[in-house]
């Protein structure tokens, strides 16, 4: 069975401060993929990364940052200069190579204050 | 609009009435997904389709449920007899399976509200 664990439920930072989001992972497949998703007050779910298990190279989007490690099945999120636009829930979320579904995590909230 | 969309966006009904949502995937993907979605949770896995045939249910997908996806297009979920534990979130999604990549990217929801 899969698991996610996002431990952290609700974060709060001044805006311009960094913070991490944490993801930790539980899966039985060998080749997987690892994806964040935005999840603003509107509701809509919007895609942000997807990370393939074999490919453990870090990833830099603009503020976005991604770090993967195999070893310790975890794959965190970092927002540098946070703002009042990123404050949302924030979901980790896992599937297996070609198997359809994915597992989520049950997401953290973040909140940036002004 | 190339994205996915959901219609209704909100819905309410009385307890033991039957409801149907509808998806409508990116025009492009192959795979379209059902999710249900409750406060303070994330998306909980209901079942997928690859065309039309439905590759798998979960075991939250009671038989009060269910879901079709006749021609490979859109989907509709049905839910009969709606009971007050029914009320949620109900995301649709899809991906392009040919990719590898089975991203999905989700529509805006129907809010379903039980009384």
């Amino acid at each position: 069975a899969q698991k996610v664990t996002q431990a952290q439920t609700e974060i709060s930072v001044v805006e311009k401060e960094d913070v991490t989001l944490d993801c930790v992972y539980e899966t039985r497949d060998t080749t997987y993929y690892l994806f964040w998703y935005k999840q603003p007050p509107s509701g809509e779910l919007v895609f942000l990364i997807r990370r393939n298990s074999f490919d453990e190279q870090n990833e830099i989007s603009g503020r976005y940052s991604w770090n993967f490690q195999k070893s310790t099945s975890s794959f965190n999120f970092t927002i540098t200069a946070s703002q009042v636009v990123d404050s949302a829930v924030y979901f980790c979320a896992l599937s297996g190579f070609g198997a359809g579904k994915s597992t989520f995590g049950d997401g953290t909230t973040l909140t940036v204050k002004p | 609009d190339t994205g996915v969309s959901q219609n209704p966006r909100h819905k309410i009904t009385k307890r033991g009435q039957n409801v149907t949502f509808r998806c409508d995937p990116i025009s492009e993907h192959n795979r379209l997904y059902w999710y249900r979605q409750t406060l303070g949770q994330g998306p909980e896995f209901l079942t997928y389709f690859q065309n039309e045939a439905q590759l798998e249910k979960s075991r939250l997908l009671s038989d009060r449920f269910s879901a079709e996806r006749p021609k490979g297009s859109f989907s509709t979920l049905e839910i009969q007899r709606t009971e007050q534990g029914d009320s949620a979130m109900y995301l649709c999604a899809s991906s392009e399976s040919g990719s590898g990549t089975d991203t999905q990217y989700f529509g805006p929801g129907t809010r379903l509200t039980v009384l």
